[in-house]
């Protein structure tokens, strides 16, 4: 069965500065799917960035990039210039046609930017 | 705004009652997924319909159902209440599974 794994359960850095959250995943399969989502104190849910597995070029969404090592099954979020607003539980969630494309998720990390 | 809109954002009632959730997708998404997250928690996925009929079924309770309608929207039926089921309830959809899911704001249930 697949699974995830965000190994660091909260972190907090300054403003400005660029941050890393960890990801791993253990599957089998070759063909599948990478998402981070943010759960600010709002509470809604809001996808951050997708991965699909058979694309080597990491996906970037604006100060959002990830770091996504096939081989080593590892799938980290580099947060960017970070921003009081970044202040979220970031979710890791892995999709496959195996799982029946069902979100496997990760405990979450929460990621606190100090002013 | 997601598109995805779930009613009511906020519900307050008593041990041992029936409540009903509400989700309506956003347009042009056929699949509907209902998750629940505790206080502190992840996300549970309670279960998923497609176009009307049920897909997959995760940690539901027995106590619990849910439907889609010919409209697309759904909703889901909590009965007997138990101070356990406080949570927030998300409804999400999907045009595409692997574009990932658009979740709405959430009902927040308060069971006293």
């Amino acid at each position: 069965a697949q699974t995830v794994t965000q190994s660091q359960p909260e972190m907090s850095v300054q403003e400005a500065e660029t941050v890393t959250l960890s990801c791993t995943y253990d599957t089998s399969e070759n063909n599948y799917y990478l998402f981070w989502y943010k759960q600010p104190p709002s509470r809604q849910m809001i996808l951050v960035i997708r991965q699909e597995a058979y694309k080597q070029q990491n996906a970037t969404e604006n100060r959002f990039s990830v770091n996504f090592q096939k081989a080593a099954k590892s799938f980290s979020l580099k947060i960017s210039d970070s921003q009081l607003g970044d202040t979220a539980m970031y979710f890791c969630a892995f999709m496959s046609p195996d799982s029946n494309y069902q979100l496997i998720w990760g405990a979450g990390t929460k990621l606190i930017i100090k002013p | 705004d997601s598109g995805v809109t779930q009613t009511p954002k906020h519900l307050i009632t008593a041990t041992g009652q029936r409540v009903t959730l509400r989700c309506s997708p956003r347009s042009g998404d056929l699949s509907v997924y209902w998750y629940q997250q505790s206080l502190d928690q992840g996300l549970q996925f309670l279960i998923q319909y497609y176009n009307g009929e049920e897909r997959a079924k995760g940690n539901i309770l027995e106590r619990f159902s849910a439907q889609q309608f010919p409209d697309l929207h759904s909703e889901l039926n909590l009965s007997s209440l138990e101070l356990g089921d406080s949570a927030l309830y998300f409804c999400a959809s999907s045009v595409v599974q692997n574009y990932g899911y658009t979740f709405g704001s959430g009902t927040r249930l308060t069971v006293v």
